[in-house]
């Protein structure tokens, strides 16, 4: 099944700067990546996704970068607030047999320090 | 809408106990699919459902049981609890397994086995 590694598990970051999360998949078949939120005691909510044909895809401060051919795809925050502080979840849809499942990383906390 | 419901909130359990967490959605969604969350771990898929009638199993199937009779409704059962399935539990929903389409969650039943 698909494997999905996410780095780093924590992330501390001032006001102002920059965050980036990074994840890796297995399977080079899957083709829908997006990236969720979750504030403590909430529900996951979807931030921003990217699909295989595209290589990166822009929502105000944030981004996400896809690498097919490494099969890596990464959360780029700009401009951090403190409201940013979460838990922040990748995840990758399966394709070919596996069609349907979605593979979830194991998350990364971050914190933004005013 | 109310979206993606889930009853209860809140559950404990006896070793050996059974029971059922409900998950309902209104936005007549095809595909829909229980995780649960536990720490460090991320959201692991347990079982996802295609349409109504059809069911398929995730990651982390074993312990539990789905049906989906009808296109709201997707009931989670536990048939015979045991303390590693203690963990918050998420039901989701989305129009179909198509690239971009966004899942929406439930608001969780943390779930206690004893």
């Amino acid at each position: 099944g698909e494997n999905v590694e996410q780095h780093p598990s924590t992330l501390s970051v001032q006001e102002g700067d920059s965050a980036v999360i990074k994840c890796t998949y297995s399977d080079s078949a899957s083709n829908y990546f997006p990236w969720y939120k979750q504030e403590l005691g909430k529900r996951p909510q979807l931030i921003i996704d990217i699909r295989s044909n595209v290589g990166e895809k822009k929502d105000q401060r944030i981004a996400v970068t896809l690498n097919k051919t490494a099969k890596h795809f990464s959360l780029h925050i700009t401009e951090t607030q403190p409201e940013d502080s979460a838990v922040y979840f990748c995840a990758v849809l399966a394709g070919g047999t596996s069609y349907g499942k979605l593979t979830f990383g194991q998350g990364t906390i971050l914190t933004v320090h005013p | 809408n109310a979206g993606v419901t889930q009853t209860p909130k809140f559950q404990v359990l006896k070793t050996g106990q059974s029971m059922t967490l409900q998950c309902a959605q209104d936005m007549n969604h095809e595909y829909m699919s229980w995780y649960r969350q536990d720490p460090g771990m991320g959201l692991r898929l347990i079982h996802y459902s295609v349409g109504a009638g059809i069911t398929d199993q995730g990651e982390v199937p074993n312990g539990y049981n789905v049906s989906r009779s009808t296109t709201e409704d997707f009931p989670l059962r536990l048939l015979s609890a045991a303390p590693s399935q203690t963990s918050v539990y998420f039901c989701a929903s989305s129009w179909g397994l198509e690239a971009s389409n966004e899942q929406f969650f439930g608001p969780g039943t943390r779930l206690t086995v004893l």
